[in-house]
């Protein structure tokens, strides 16, 4: 099974600033899909971006945006101008091409967003 | 669409009480997922259904734990019996057929409590 990787438990981002959320995988497969979704105290799981591993463009959803290296099996997620409601856990995710719809999930970065 | 929903959202019960959590997708959708969510082990996928039958039951811990799919519009996640640690949020999502980068729609979660 693929595994995806999350070192980073928690960080903390001030207001209006940058911060960037690593996630690595391990997989032998050369086509698959990536995801980052973030679940706020209320628990609900929202997608916030998702990228395809054959297209080279890194996606950007507003003030969200990935660093997709496919070589290096690395999907960061960056927020820019952080926003008190970013707080949350964000979850990275992958998903193959080939077999089937199973996710498979990081354990979480647990974002702090300080006023 | 009022996405998938789960009943009950709070659960809370004895040892050795028989549970049921319920899960209706969103309609349409053809393929229903079942994770239990805890700080020690993250998200993890129990068992996920594809067009009402059950694809991979891996993940489902022992056989106190099942999961039945009767039709498109409803999925039940059963434990009996009940035992402590299995104290965690349930969730249930739901995807769309295909298998390109098709998201996972989650719902809002079963808090299940067993004292």
């Amino acid at each position: 099974a693929q595994t995806v990787t999350q070192s980073q438990p928690e960080m903390s981002v001030q207001e209006a600033e940058t911060v960037t959320l690593s996630c690595t995988y391990d997989t032998s497969e050369s086509d698959y899909y990536l995801f980052w979704y973030k679940q706020p105290p209320s628990r609900q799981m929202i997608l916030v971006i998702r990228q395809e591993a054959y297209k080279q463009q890194n996606a950007t959803e507003n003030r969200f945006s990935v660093n997709f290296q496919k070589a290096a099996k690395s999907f960061s997620l960056k927020i820019s101008d952080s926003q008190l409601g970013d707080a949350a856990m964000y979850f990275c995710a992958y998903r193959s091409a080939y077999t089937g719809n199973q996710f498979y999930f990081g354990t979480g970065t647990s974002l702090t967003v300080i006023p | 669409d009022a996405g998938v929903i789960q009943s009950p959202r709070h659960e809370v019960t004895e040892m050795g009480q028989e549970v049921t959590l319920r899960c209706k997708p969103i309609s349409g959708h053809d393929y229903l997922f079942w994770y239990r969510q805890t700080m020690m082990r993250g998200l993890e996928l129990l068992i996920y259904f594809n067009n009402n039958v059950p694809i991979d039951d891996s993940g489902m811990p022992e056989d106190r734990f099942s999961a039945k799919m009767p039709n498109a519009s409803f999925s039940t996640l059963k434990i009996q019996p009940s035992e402590p640690r299995d104290s965690a949020v349930y969730f249930c999502a739901s995807s769309p057929p295909g298998w390109r980068d098709n998201e996972q729609f989650f719902g809002p979660g079963t808090r299940l409590t067993v004292l």
